[in-house]
């Protein structure tokens, strides 16, 4: 999986809980994602990175946060956890420009009770 | 009408058959192009890349039709690890530049 990591992999919470899902990376690529799969949706991007210091929103970014305080690592937060945010989250590295291939985490599987 | 779609199957089909699947794009700029495989409760992988001229990796090859907009994947002589689901995937050149993910078909090979 290209040397991306993703912890945990796995959580429960309870409603209006917060957490943070963390991204680390080993392969020195400029450019990281987080996506949410559920079913019958496919993949959908939350937020995505194309450098340290730098975040922009996906298309389903409500209800999340992110943070790229060092290129290897791509944080994705949960500020108040919400039943609707119950998903598998992927976490994608991409290296040479935005129309390459991505490289995916295991993922971390979340449930919101 | 959808940026990428795929048939969400399932297709079922015996060992050692061969399957296509075709993947259709709205975006005529698009301009690279990917199939991923995934296996369930597992993260895509990337199977292979789309080239203008088609090409082949060993049973799998892969097609791609600019005027008609669409991608294909074909699988000879099927084997039971083939199961998986498989990604339909295009870059997006337009407005926000992006990968798009199709949703996928589901591929099932019977014993």
């Amino acid at each position: 999986n290209a040397g991306v990591t993703q912890t945990p992999k796995f959580r429960v919470l309870k409603t209006g809980q917060s957490m943070t899902l963390l991204c680390a990376q080993d392969m020195n690529h400029e450019y990281m994602y987080w996506y949410r799969q559920d079913p019958g949706m496919g993949l959908r991007l939350i937020h995505y990175s194309v450098g340290e210091g730098t975040t922009a929103k996906g298309e389903v970014p409500d209800g999340y946060n992110v943070s790229r305080l060092k290129k290897q690592n791509f944080l994705l937060g949960l500020e108040s956890a919400a039943p609707s945010q119950t998903s598998v989250y992927f976490c994608a590295i991409q290296n040479r420009d935005l129309a390459s291939e991505q490289y995916f985490g295991p993922g971390t599987r979340l449930t919101v009770t | 009408r959808k940026e990428v779609e795929q048939d969400p199957g399932p297709f079922n089909v015996p060992e050692g058959a061969t399957v296509a699947f075709n993947c259709t794009y709205s975006n005529s700029a698009s301009q690279s192009f990917f199939w991923y495989r995934q296996d369930c409760r597992k993260e895509p992988k990337l199977l292979m890349s789309v080239y203008s001229s088609g090409n082949e990796d060993g049973r799998f090859t892969a097609q791609l039709n600019r005027a008609s907009q669409y991608i294909s994947l074909l699988i000879r002589d099927s084997k039971l690890s083939d199961s998986a689901t498989y990604l339909c995937v295009v870059f997006k050149s337009q407005g926000a530049q992006k990968l798009v993910f199709g949703q996928g078909t589901r591929l099932t090979i019977n014993p």
